[in-house]
């Protein structure tokens, strides 16, 4: 059974840079045919998606957020991470990490990890 | 305001059927497939339905979902109390090259 676990800080500064890692049990990052992806959600508000990583290494990254965004595997610590720049308190959400095998069926979640943007 | 649209509310008694729509275009709905999930209070979202109209293993028959054009919708049929929840709606976007969900759909069971 993939188990997905979201880790960080859960209290970021406002102008710098947000860092999640979601770490992969059950199962191989690098094996089968996956997105690896993030998503996030304000509180009481819907979901975002955020952008993924294929197991090749190719990336796509929601446009509104792309400039800002990058998002990496490590296929030794069967890991992948999330880094957010210049936050603002609008980035404040909860963060979840997914697999996906095709057009948005996140068939495995994260708990998601509240992250506040705040001096 | 979310690519994928849905109406903010519904309702139903139990043991009835509702069905929740999202509208879309050309570049979503229109010609990539539809995903529905369930999220309860305080926890991930799960995923109901993949591919328009697939069942994953576990959700019961009473969830259904189709799509038609640049519009798709789930129905549920025999309404449960434990069926309260918010539902959104997933589709790939292709003019966006990105995913995009609906605003999400809260369900109350009266």
């Amino acid at each position: 059974q993939v188990q997905l676990q979201e880790s960080g800080p859960g209290l970021v500064k406002p102008s710098q840079t947000l860092s999640l890692t979601c770490t992969v049990s059950g199962g191989s990052i690098s094996s089968g045919s996956y997105y690896w992806s993030w998503i996030r959600q304000p509180a009481g508000k819907g979901l975002e998606w955020i952008g993924r990583i294929y197991t090749s290494g190719s990336t796509n990254y929601n446009p509104s957020l792309k400039s800002r965004v990058t998002i990496s595997v490590d296929t030794s610590k069967n890991q992948f991470s999330l880094k957010l720049s210049s936050v603002t308190a609008a980035d404040t959400a909860v963060y979840y990490c997914a697999r996906e095998e095709w057009e948005l069926d996140f068939d495995y979640w994260g708990q998601g990890t509240l992250v506040t943007v705040s001096s | 305001q979310s690519v994928l649209t849905q109406p903010p509310s519904a309702s139903g008694t139990p043991g009835q059927r509702v069905t929740i729509s999202c509208s879309g275009s050309s570049s979503n709905i229109g010609s990539n497939t539809v995903n529905w999930y369930q999220q309860l209070p305080g926890t991930a979202p799960k995923l109901l339905i993949y591919r328009n109209n697939q069942r994953p293993s576990g959700v019961p028959d009473r969830f259904s979902g189709s799509k038609s054009g640049t519009s798709a919708s789930l129905a549920i049929s025999g309404l449960q109390s434990e069926d309260e929840a918010d539902y959104y709606c997933a589709a790939w976007d292709d003019s966006l090259n990105g995913g995009v969900f609906g605003g999400g759909t809260k369900l109350t069971v009266l």
